[in-house]
């Protein structure tokens, strides 16, 4: 079974500029989550999606969005890019939630804000 | 105080000893534990995951959550050059995921000497 997939690995974008991310789950998972990761302050959530919609969202500006279409796989976009968005974005999905669906991570697209 | 906390490392063990990784975790509300190993430009794979207290065995790790004093522990026998990497602990809620998703500890960088 085809794991977590993340296109593209690597992306350098300006200042400013937007991006958009894409995420394709685990077959049969519903559930997909993002990430940010960073030296500084590690794994913080971004939001979860679950059946196209947003379940949960953490603590992020309005400039970070995402969406999940109906096969399941998923996009998030960063607007008005600024050099601390560098940083490695992953995906992760699951089943479900709960203990009996633990999250399954892609390896990542690191984005990095020149 | 972050919500679970991770000595970042680097821990360098020799080959063959057992590995002993930690984390605490502040809100007791708290009830499913992970831990997830991530290689260098590699995304987090999970370990194994515990929604008990005890000791949960896979092969040559060993989780064990301690709720009465918010301690969760990995132990890994007979270590090898290949277990170097970072593990990451986890937690979430019992119950729907909660609004901040999974917590992720920062960490901690482990190198197993050959």
């Amino acid at each position: 079974k085809a794991g977590v997939t993340q296109t593209p690995r690597y992306l350098i974008k300006t200042r400013g500029q937007q991006v958009t991310l894409s995420c394709s789950p685990i077959s049969g998972h519903r559930s997909v989550s993002w990430y940010q990761q960073t030296p500084g302050q590690g794994l913080q959530f971004l939001f979860e999606y679950f059946s196209e919609t947003q379940r949960n969202k953490g603590n992020f500006p309005g400039r970070f969005s995402g969406r999940q279409f109906s096969n399941s796989r998923s996009e998030m976009n960063v607007s008005t890019l600024e050099l601390g968005d560098s940083a490695l974005y992953l995906c992760a999905s699951s089943w479900g939630q709960g203990a009996d669906s633990p999250l399954h991570f892609g390896n990542g697209t690191r984005l990095t804000v020149t | 105080q972050k919500e679970v906390e991770q000595d970042p490392g680097p821990l360098s063990v020799p080959e063959g000893a057992i590995v002993s990784l930690n984390c605490t975790y502040s809100n007791s509300a708290f009830q499913y534990f992970m831990w997830y190993r991530q290689y260098s430009r590699k995304g987090p794979e999970l370990l194994m995951y515990t929604y008990s207290s005890g000791n949960k065995e896979d092969g040559r790790f060993t989780a064990q959550v301690d709720k009465s004093s918010k301690y969760i522990s990995l132990f890994i026998r007979d270590s090898q050059p290949s277990d170097s990497a970072t593990y990451l602990c986890a937690k979430d809620a019992l119950e729907g995921g909660g609004a901040d998703g999974l917590t992720f500890g920062k960490g901690t960088h482990l190198i197993i000497q050959p």
